[in-house]
């Protein structure tokens, strides 16, 4: 039971450029959250899903988008990367009013 | 959306003394509310929960209690060790199950 599984772990993208960061969960949970970290600060939501086939905005959607196939995974897609999108994400799943269970981060810088 | 706000940003305290950390929200249809703890460079992780029909709940040296009326929730840590140094977080689970977090208190603890 590897809990939620996120790559990559660190990764430098120039200006425009896009990427994929991948989440996958073995708990078969329904719900899943992208979050970001800036330094020092605390966690906002991105996306989140409550089902597959079913995602929502959060509070910092711009500039992101998500998709959920699969209870299992649900990836993160940044497209035309830009230096405001530096920041450590994080991905999370959870069941009903229950702890939400976090991946280990990927650190994302853009330069 | 939901709003949740923290206080303190930062907090220090002597080894042995008790910390409070105190949060309000303003979504009435917030009912769970956990606190996470993240140790530098790690992923967030559950120390305590509580749902809304309860007022207080306590693990060893740890304790949360709940107002719903006034929308305020806290946590307290008595007899602190240096182990306890870390970034905590409280956050609400929203009805449409979005989970916002606080903007976290940096709890220093002096040995």
């Amino acid at each position: 039971n590897a809990g939620v599984t996120q790559t990559p772990k660190f990764r430098i993208l120039k200006i425009g450029q896009s990427m994929t960061l991948q989440c996958t969960q073995d708990m078969n949970h329904n719900y899943m959250y992208w979050y970001r970290q800036d330094p020092g600060m605390g966690l906002k939501l991105i996306y989140y899903s409550v089902g597959a086939g079913i995602t929502d905005k959060g509070e910092v959607p711009n500039g992101y988008n998500v998709s959920r196939s699969t209870t299992e995974d649900f990836p993160l897609r940044l497209e035309l990367a830009a230096p405001s999108q530096t920041s450590v994400y994080f991905c999370a799943s959870s069941t009903d009013y229950t702890e939400a269970f976090f991946g280990q981060g990927t650190r994302l810088t853009v330069v | 959306g939901e709003n949740v706000e923290q206080h303190p940003s930062t907090l220090s305290v002597q080894e042995g003394d008790s910390a409070v950390i105190k949060c309000t929200y303003s979504d009435s249809a917030s009912n769970y509310f956990p606190w996470y703890k993240q140790e530098l460079g790690k992923r967030p992780q559950l120390i305590i929960d509580i749902r809304s029909n309860v007022g207080e709940k306590k693990d060893q040296r740890i304790a949360v209690t709940l107002n719903k009326t006034a929308k305020h929730f806290s946590l307290h840590i008595t007899e602190t060790q240096p182990e306890d140094s870390a970034v905590y977080f409280c956050a609400a689970l929203t009805g449409a199950n979005n989970l916002f977090f606080g903007t976290g208190t940096r709890l220093t603890v002096i040995p």
